[in-house]
Order: C-alpha cells, then sequence, then structure tokens
C-alpha cells in the first residue's frame, strides 16, 4: 500500500512569491491534515480537509489556505513568501470520519521549503 | 488553546537502559494522546497512543502512562537499542476535528 507521498520535496523560492505543495493522501484515507514543523516552534498544525471541506484551521495567517479534491488529494498555497515561511510542510491523511474519533495520522515525508 | 509541554529536549542514555519521556498538556477537555518517532529525513510515525479513559498502555518495550488529575503523559522505552535513536514527539486532542497540538520534541541518543 503506497503511503502519503508529498511534492516537491524541495523548494526555492524568493520572499514575496507564492507556492503551492501538493499531498497525496493513503487510498482510502479521506482526511488530510497539514503542519508546518520548524526547529524554533517544532509542529503547528496549519489546517484539516475532509471530503473537500476545511473542518478545522490552526492559528496561522490567511496567506496560508489549502483545498481538497473529490479524490481526496490536497494542496496547500502560500501567497507572498516571508523568509520565516522556511520550513519542513507535512502532510498527514488518516481514516478519522464525521464521528469524530481521532485515528492515526501517516504523515508524508514533508516538502522542505526554503524562502530567500 | 490546548498547550503541551514536553522534555527533556535532549536525552541521551546509555544501550538497554531506560529512557523516560514527560509531557504536561493544559486543557482537560483533551482525550487523545499519541506519541509519534521521527527518523532524520522521515515523516513523523505513531509508536503507541492513549486515550483518556485508560491509565496506562504497552506494546512489547514501549509504554505510555497518562494521569488525567495532573494533566501529565510519559512514553516509556525499555532496553532501548541504537535503532531507539530518534525525535519523539508528544502530542494531545480533544479529539473530533480538533488538530493535534505537538510537544516540541525530545531527542533521544542511545549511546553504544
Amino acid at each position: 500500500k503506497a503511503g502519503v507521498t508529498q511534492t516537491p520535496r524541495y523548494l526555492i523560492k524568493t520572499r514575496g512569491q507564492q507556492v503551492t505543495l501538493s499531498c497525496s493522501p493513503i487510498s482510502g484515507h479521506r482526511s488530510v491534515s497539514w503542519y508546518q514543523q520548524t526547529p524554533g516552534q517544532g509542529l503547528q498544525f496549519l489546517f484539516e480537509y475532509f471530503s473537500e471541506t476545511q473542518r478545522n484551521k490552526g492559528n496561522f495567517p490567511g496567506r496560508f489556505s489549502g483545498r481538497q479534491f473529490s479524490n481526496s488529494r490536497s494542496e496547500m498555497n502560500v501567497s507572498t513568501l516571508e523568509l520565516g515561511d522556511s520550513a519542513l510542510y507535512l502532510c498527514a491523511s488518516s481514516l478519522r470520519s464525521l464521528a469524530g474519533n481521532t485515528g492515526e495520522l501517516f504523515f508524508g515525508e514533508g516538502s522542505r521549503l526554503t524562502v530567500l | 488553546g490546548e498547550n503541551v509541554e514536553q522534555h527533556p529536549s535532549t536525552l541521551s542514555v546509555q544501550e538497554g537502559d531506560s529512557a523516560v519521556i514527560k509531557c504536561t498538556y493544559s486543557d482537560s477537555a483533551s482525550n487523545y494522546f499519541p506519541w509519534y518517532k521521527q527518523e532524520l529525513g522521515k515523516g513523523p510515525q505513531l509508536i503507541i497512543d492513549i486515550r483518556s479513559n485508560v491509565g496506562e498502555k504497552k506494546d512489547q518495550r514501549i509504554a505510555v502512562t497518562l494521569n488525567k488529575t495532573a494533566k501529565h503523559f510519559s512514553l516509556h522505552i525499555t532496553e532501548t537499542q541504537p535503532e531507539d535513536s530518534a525525535v519523539y514527539f508528544c502530542a494531545a486532542s480533544m479529539g473530533g476535528a480538533d488538530g493535534l497540538t505537538f510537544g516540541k520534541g525530545t531527542h533521544l541518543i542511545i549511546q553504544p
């Protein structure tokens, strides 16, 4: 069974640009979450999508957005990049449902973004 | 919102000894507490989790304990091996659609 796939794995952008990251969840998983990982702040929750709807959002500015497609694949976008956006962006999928039980998160290997 | 504190940030133990990592959480409504292991260049992987209706859970050399009254939970690794070297994260969630709140991580080093 294929794991969570994130693309691209590495990318370099300059301040003011925008970036789109992609995540393909494990087959059958309908929930996709995004996390930002930095040495100083650790793992921070960005947002979660389930059946194309954003169910929850972390404490990040509106420059961070996402969406989910009907095949459960997800993308996140960061506009007007700042130096502080340099981080590893992790996507995780799970079998969580509207019933509300927290299930195991399966993480991808991440997309490492460097903003110059 | 929820706040999770994790200690220590770095832990070095001799191979074969035990390792203990501790976390505290702030929101008494949290009811799900997973532990994740992250190896270099990889995403975190769930190693064990516990729900608020259970006080202890074991899986071979790994155990987690939960004290709801004190709002803290701990990871215990016995008979440590070189492959246990990694960064370990605790997390808490109120379940449902809420995202996990992670601790800052513990870098576990197993000395040969």
